[in-house]
């Protein structure tokens, strides 16, 4: 079982309108965590990121964050065509290493 | 500012050949990481670095070789190189907070090995 879980995609969203991603991890002792976005070809870019239980907000991203069911979400608000990108969840594992989940493509369509 | 910049950005090998991946970064970050992308598997952890003279493994460290005498360097090599180790490599820094751990990554280089 991988540590941190992603849909892969791809995730196709009207322009306009709620992408929601979703990300599960193993480590129940996990403290913080990130979302990175990851332009085709570029390398990932911090969006956000979310240590305490309950909803973050950051301009149209809202990160959700529920250590119990262990998950954390990101919501991206009024997708643009530039949201079109590959969004990787990471999670700070009990043991201080940072886990990449394999990410989820998302394709925002005009 | 630089940042934290790789070289090469591309490289072609064949395999056995010995290849070093460079990582330079200009913030005096204390941390400094090696990863692979592989489609389908995210992004796994070489090898990182706390501090000059002090690295440690990762998730997948196997034909892989790290030094950092400086802190603002922190080299790859592959010393036999194999097929398997076709990949995106990336480079990151990190200030290494806790609370916040971001990491800033480098331009990525990518290695085909023939």
């Amino acid at each position: 079982q991988k540590e941190v879980e992603q849909n892969s995609g791809p995730l196709s969203v009207p322009e306009g309108a709620i992408a929601s991603l979703n990300c599960t991890y193993s480590d129940r002792g996990s403290q913080s965590f990130f979302w990175y976005r990851q332009y085709s070809g570029k390398s990932p870019e911090l969006i956000m990121f979310i240590y305490s239980n309950g909803d973050k907000e950051d301009g149209r991203f809202t990160a959700q964050l529920n250590k119990a069911s262990q998950y954390v979400s990101l919501l991206i608000r009024d997708s643009q065509p530039s949201d079109s990108a590959t969004y990787l969840c990471a999670v700070l594992d009990s043991w201080g290493k940072l886990q990449f989940g394999a990410g989820t493509q998302v394709v925002v369509t005009p | 500012d630089a940042g934290i910049t790789q070289s090469p950005r591309y490289k072609i090998t064949e395999t056995g050949r010995q290849v070093t991946l460079m990582c330079h970064q200009t913030w005096s970050h204390s941390y400094m990481f090696w990863y692979r992308q592989d489609l389908g598997h995210g992004l796994r952890l070489i090898y990182y670095s706390a501090a000059a003279d002090i690295t440690d493994k990762g998730e997948v460290p196997d034909g892989y070789v790290v030094s950092r005498s400086k802190t603002e360097n922190f080299p790859l090599t592959l010393e036999s190189a194999t097929r398997s180790q076709t990949s995106v490599y990336f480079c990151a820094s990190s200030e290494g907070d806790r609370e916040s751990y971001e990491q800033y990554f480098g331009p990525g280089t990518r290695l085909t090995v023939t």
